[in-house]
């Protein structure tokens, strides 16, 4: 069974800093992998799809990489500011066309101003 | 257009009645999810529609739990004899195919 693990849980961290945050999946067999914000009592956002045939994707300040053969996806903020405080979920398909993503359990971000 | 809605946003009941959470998608949308986050936790997948095709219910966490999904638009889930574990944050999503999924804001679910 997949399994997301996200580190660090929870991250608080000056206005200005660059920051990385992880996840792993247990099967490394990923098909897509999405990146999401989620705002407290707020639906999630997407931030950026990396699609089966892509390692990386980048929106602005925000670069996220995936790494196929250990399971491994990082999300790159650069130059926080405290409107990135959020929580961030990280979420990947398995299998081809079912669309249906596993999610981690997140990373809390806060950013000091 | 407007993006995925939800009602109700708060819905507190007690424990054994049962509950309607309504999801309306984003227009043209073929692909519906009910997701439910519970404290703590992860989103947990619960089922998907896509178009005409029979429903993906394998995340559904028991009997108590099902969804329809009318005229390929509007969505409800059910939830039959609540349970306090059923609390938790419901979710529902769309896509238009394009694996990129919009979120709603989500239906609180309090049962006491």
């Amino acid at each position: 069974k997949q399994e997301v693990t996200q580190i660090p849980a929870a991250l608080s961290v000056p206005e200005g800093e660059n920051l990385v945050l992880n996840c792993s999946f247990t099967d490394s067999a990923i098909y897509n992998l999405q990146w999401f914000r989620q705002d407290p009592g707020k639906g999630l956002t997407s931030l950026l799809l990396i699609q089966s045939s892509q390692r990386e994707q980048t929106s602005g300040r925000l670069n996220a990489s995936l790494d196929k053969s250990s399971g491994r996806s990082t999300l790159y903020i650069a130059a926080s500011q405290p409107g990135d405080s959020a929580t961030y979920l990280c979420a990947g398909e398995n299998t081809s066309g079912t669309y249906k993503y596993i999610f981690g359990t997140g990373t809390r971000l806060k950013v000091l101003a | 257009g407007a993006g995925v809605s939800q009602s109700p946003s708060n819905k507190v009941t007690e424990k054994g009645k049962d509950v309607e959470l309504r999801c309306d998608p984003i227009s043209g949308h073929t692909a519906l999810y009910w997701y439910r986050q519970s404290l703590g936790q992860g989103l947990e997948f619960l089922i998907y529609f896509q178009g005409n095709s029979a429903p993906d219910k394998s995340g559904l966490p028991s009997d108590r739990f099902s969804a329809e999904r009318t005229g390929g638009s509007v969505s409800t889930l059910t939830i039959q004899r609540t349970q306090q574990e059923d609390s938790a944050v419901y979710l529902c999503a769309s896509s238009s195919g394009s694996e990129t999924q919009y979120f709603g804001p989500g239906t609180r679910l309090l049962v006491l």
